[in-house]
């Protein structure tokens, strides 16, 4: 199974601030990686698909790169709205794979 | 509107069943490749179960493998995961979720979710 590790778990930032989220997985999966946005008591919403094409309807501060083992989600100007938890998953090989998670904080 | 909806869930006992629905509507559902995804109270994401939209290709997670059977009427618009020999380890929320159309195996639309709870 590929495994997928995030880091940080957790980061608390001020309205404004570049935040970045990385993402690892334990084989490369090219740029089939995914990454969700998830709101308390809700469902999680896609962001990010193929590596860095945004999904239709999701705010332009969202950006995300990388390939192989190595991916970055990057909100550009933090918004209170943008607190929430944040995976990223493997969309090539199954079992799909989820990372363990990021929270965003605001200050 | 694209829309999933689930239903289902509730208190169950240890080794207990319980079959979990998911009604599809706003897209061709007969041609969606669909997923079943949890997440544990206070945990992350776990994908559960995968099925082609004729209901050929069907691939589980390890924890759930010969116990959950995911399956579809596609007449009815509907996913079913029905879920046998249930563990503690099982509660969780549980979302029906559609795989985006094209090759990646991301989920684009995603339900609400139905809580499954695990206990005596």
């Amino acid at each position: 199974d590929i495994q997928m590790t995030q880091s940080p778990s957790s980061v608390s930032a001020s309205v404004g601030d570049r935040v970045s989220i990385t993402c690892r997985a334990s084989q490369g999966v090219s740029r089939w990686l995914a990454w969700y946005q998830q709101k308390p008591g809700k469902a999680p919403k896609v962001l990010i698909y193929e590596a860095s094409s945004l999904q239709s309807g999701v705010p332009s501060r969202f950006s995300a790169s990388g390939s192989g083992t190595d991916f970055t989600l990057t909100i550009s100007s933090l918004q209170p709205e943008d607190s929430a938890s944040y995976y990223c998953q493997q969309a090539t090989t199954f079992p799909l794979t989820f990372g363990g998670g990021t929270k965003v904080e605001i200050k | 509107e694209v829309k999933l909806v689930e239903s289902g869930g509730g208190l169950v006992q240890p080794g207990g069943s319980l079959r979990l629905s998911c009604a599809a509507s706003g897209f061709t559902f007969s041609t969606s490749e669909m997923n079943w995804v949890r997440q544990a109270p206070g945990k992350g994401l776990e994908w559960v179960s995968y099925v082609t939209g004729s209901g050929k290709t069907i691939y589980y997670a390890d924890s759930v493998k010969g116990r959950f059977t995911i399956s579809r009427d596609n007449a009815n618009n509907s996913l079913y995961l029905q879920m046998n020999s249930l563990r503690a380890e099982d509660t969780a929320v549980y979302y029906c979720a559609k795989k985006f159309a094209a090759r990646s195996y991301h989920m684009d639309v995603w339900g609400k979710g139905t809580t499954v709870t695990v206990s005596s």
